[in-house]
């Protein structure tokens, strides 16, 4: 089945630009969306169609894909930017199937 | 405003079948644009999909659960349901059910209830 890997973890200053990366075999070829979830809470969606962001999604939100990394980046980071982050695509490749990524902490400094 | 709510017992024996109801407002669940889903996240990891519906009652679900998972709609009542079997601990977890966008090339989901944590404990 299709493996998605991200890093445990991403430190950034606030005011800073964070890069969250998923690894992926081919990703590129793939359609990939970002969830951010807060403690306690369900996940939002934030990114989707690799780059698109859903309304009230801030600008500062933005979304790249190719080859075999996709990338969700934040720019000027704010404190409440402080979540877990989650990659998600679908694989149509055996079964058809739902597959996320371990998931990242992102913590601001 | 498109909600969705989970419902059911919060615990759960062990070799016993954990039933949970997702109940749809704002929107029908019988929209031809959507699947709706299930998604569970043990306590401090991470997500995983379960399975989804459509309003005709055409399934699909993720192979390592498969074989244990049952998920059903009532558009009478704006429901959908999900039914494991064979619980154990490790099916311990926080619950959601999300509306799921499908499109020949993409899934993803955007909007999730609040989440239901479900507990396998004798």
């Amino acid at each position: 089945s299709y493996v998605l890997t991200q890093p445990p973890s991403v430190s950034v200053a606030p005011g800073k630009t964070a890069r969250i990366t998923c690894g992926g075999n081919n990703i590129g070829s793939k359609s990939v969306h970002w969830y951010q979830q807060k403690p306690g809470q369900a996940p939002v969606l934030v990114i989707y169609y690799d780059s698109d962001r859903p309304s009230g999604i801030p600008e500062r939100f933005s979304g790249s894909n190719s080859g075999n990394t996709a990338t969700l980046t934040i720019s000027r980071v704010e404190a409440g930017d402080e979540a877990d982050y989650y990659c998600q695509v679908w694989d149509s490749s055996s079964d058809r199937h739902v597959v996320f990524g371990g998931g990242t902490k992102l913590t601001v400094l | 405003q498109l909600q969705l709510q989970e419902s059911g017992p919060g615990l759960v024996k062990p070799s016993e079948t954990l039933s949970l109801t997702c109940t749809v407002s704002g929107g029908s669940i019988s929209s031809s644009s959507y699947y709706w889903g299930w998604i569970r996240q043990p306590p401090g990891k991470g997500l995983e999909w379960i399975g989804s519906i459509y309003y005709s009652g055409s399934t699909y679900y993720n192979p390592s659960l498969k074989s244990r998972v049952t998920i059903s709609v009532d558009t009478s009542k704006n429901q959908f349901s999900l039914k494991l079997s064979s619980v154990t601990a490790a099916d311990t977890a926080v619950y959601y059910c999300a509306r799921h966008t499908v499109t020949p090339t993409a899934e993803y989901f955007q909007h999730w209830g609040q989440g239901t944590l479900v507990t396998v404990s004798s």
